[in-house]
């Protein structure tokens, strides 16, 4: 069975502040999703990682892949209220089957 | 047209009835799931069609009947639910197995009485 751990569970911080957020297997995923999710509504995509040390940028979003590809992190720079949400992180596995992390619940305090 | 729907968008229902949730996309998307999710809990898959076709069924009980009548349309037939059922039910498409990106619908609140 593929799992995913994700870090911190709970995050709050100031406005300004700059945060990383951890997502980790013991298993090799072809890709990687990073989703954020606001409560009540679906997830939405935020990036794809697909080659081991792979580095994509979103504004201030920085999302690399482990160059094992098992796991991956999202660094958030100046963080803005916002940017408040549930952050998923989703491995694709076996058969279009994607496996998601527990999320990381941000709070950014203006 | 860029976005996955659902209907309903809020749902209430006894144990002994029979509903229907609804899915669409029309972005060409090939393969199509269903996933639950409950409060504080990341989503769950249930199943996956992929060119209309069930390719995963995970493991869900059989008082969940999915359906996919075309390429753009995925059903999730509701039939004598327990309260535990209550969740967040989501469905998301996706282009095919050579493209890894998921876009999810906003989801159907049920909750059963």
């Amino acid at each position: 069975t593929q799992l995913l751990e994700q870090s911190p569970q709970f995050l709050s911080i100031q406005e300004g502040e700059n945060l990383t957020v951890y997502c980790n297997s013991s298993s090799v995923f072809s890709s990687l999703q990073w989703y954020r999710q606001e409560p009540g509504e679906g997830p939405v995509l935020l990036v794809t990682v697909v080659t081991g040390g792979e580095v994509k940028k979103l504004k201030r979003l920085t999302f690399q892949f482990g160059d094992a590809r098992k796991d991956s992190s999202l660094h958030i720079t100046a963080a803005q209220p916002g940017d408040t949400g549930l952050y998923l992180c989703a491995g694709e596995g076996y058969g279009q089957n994607f496996v998601f992390g527990p999320g990381t619940r941000l709070s950014v305090l203006p | 047209d860029t976005e996955v729907t659902q209907t309903p968008k809020h749902l209430v229902m006894g144990m002994t009835n029979k509903k229907s949730l609804k899915c669409e996309q029309h972005m060409g998307h090939r393969a199509m799931y269903w996933y639950k999710q409950k409060a504080k809990k990341p989503p769950e898959l249930m199943f996956v069609y992929s060119y209309e076709k069930l390719s995963i069924n995970e493991s869900v009980p059989s008082r969940f009947s999915p359906e996919c009548p075309n390429s753009s349309l995925l059903n999730l037939h509701l039939h004598a639910l327990q309260p535990e059922d209550s969740a967040l039910y989501l469905c998301a498409s996706r282009l095919g197995p050579e493209n890894n990106e998921q876009f999810f619908g906003p989801g159907t609140r049920l909750t059963v009485l």
